[in-house]
């Protein structure tokens, strides 16, 4: 079965410092997506990034980098530069199937000033 | 556009009653889904459709009936609230799959329950 295991329950940095979230996944499927959703304060999700699994090429968005590696079964999340509005849960979450997608716990995410 | 929206926002219910949340999409989504969000816990896929007429269990269905009549709509109903199912719960919808595979899903706001 599908699983997606987040192991850093909380981070706390202070801004312009860089962090990583960690995320593992299980899966037998040779054909599954990765992803990552950020929740602020606020309560919404937020799509972030997907990834096949066809796709191993780390991915940059701004301050926002991703490290695919399936040898490790890792989708790491970087954040460059860390500033107070990236305070949040960020859920990595994986999908074997069309019909199902699997979350991590979240890492919750505080950016201090 | 709305995107996603769910109602209530917020919604107190006692042990034993019955009551629908409501979820709607206006981007035409085939695929829309309930999720329950627990502390720790993270999202858990409680049922599933992937188009009107056609739904599926998830993860953790117990307690929950959904149904799906038109492509918009997709209800979450608690047959006989229990605290256990004290929860916020997510809607989301997405495209089918096409050629490049699966697709992110859209969120909506979130039903915050609370069952005494």
């Amino acid at each position: 079965a599908q699983k997606v295991t987040q192991a850093q329950t909380e981070i706390s940095v202070v801004e312009k410092e860089d962090v990583t979230l960690d995320c593992v996944y299980e899966t037998r499927d040779t054909t599954y997506y990765l992803f990552w959703y950020k929740q602020p304060p606020s309560g919404e999700l937020v799509f972030l990034i997907r990834r096949n699994s066809f796709d191993e090429q780390n991915e940059i968005s701004g301050r926002y980098s991703w490290n695919f590696q399936k040898s490790t079964s890792s989708f790491n999340f970087t954040i460059t530069a860390s500033q107070v509005v990236d305070s949040a849960v960020y859920f990595c979450a994986l999908s074997e199937a069309y019909d199902d997608m699997r979350f991590g716990a979240g890492t919750r995410l505080t950016v201090k000033p | 556009n709305a995107g996603v929206t769910q109602t209530p926002k917020f919604q107190v219910l006692k042990t034993g009653q019955s009551m629908t949340l409501q979820c709607a999409q206006d981007m035409n989504h085939e695929y829309m889904s309930w999720y329950r969000q627990d502390p720790g816990m993270g999202l858990r896929l409680i049922h599933y459709s992937v188009g009107a007429g056609i739904t599926d269990q998830g993860e953790v269905p117990n307690g929950y009936n959904v149904s799906r009549s038109t492509t918009e709509d997709f209800p979450l109903r608690l047959l006989s609230a229990a605290p256990s199912q004290t929860s916020v719960y997510f809607c989301a919808s997405s495209y089918p799959r096409l050629a490049g595979g699966r697709n992110e899903q859209f969120f909506g706001p979130g039903t915050r329950l609370t069952v005494l």
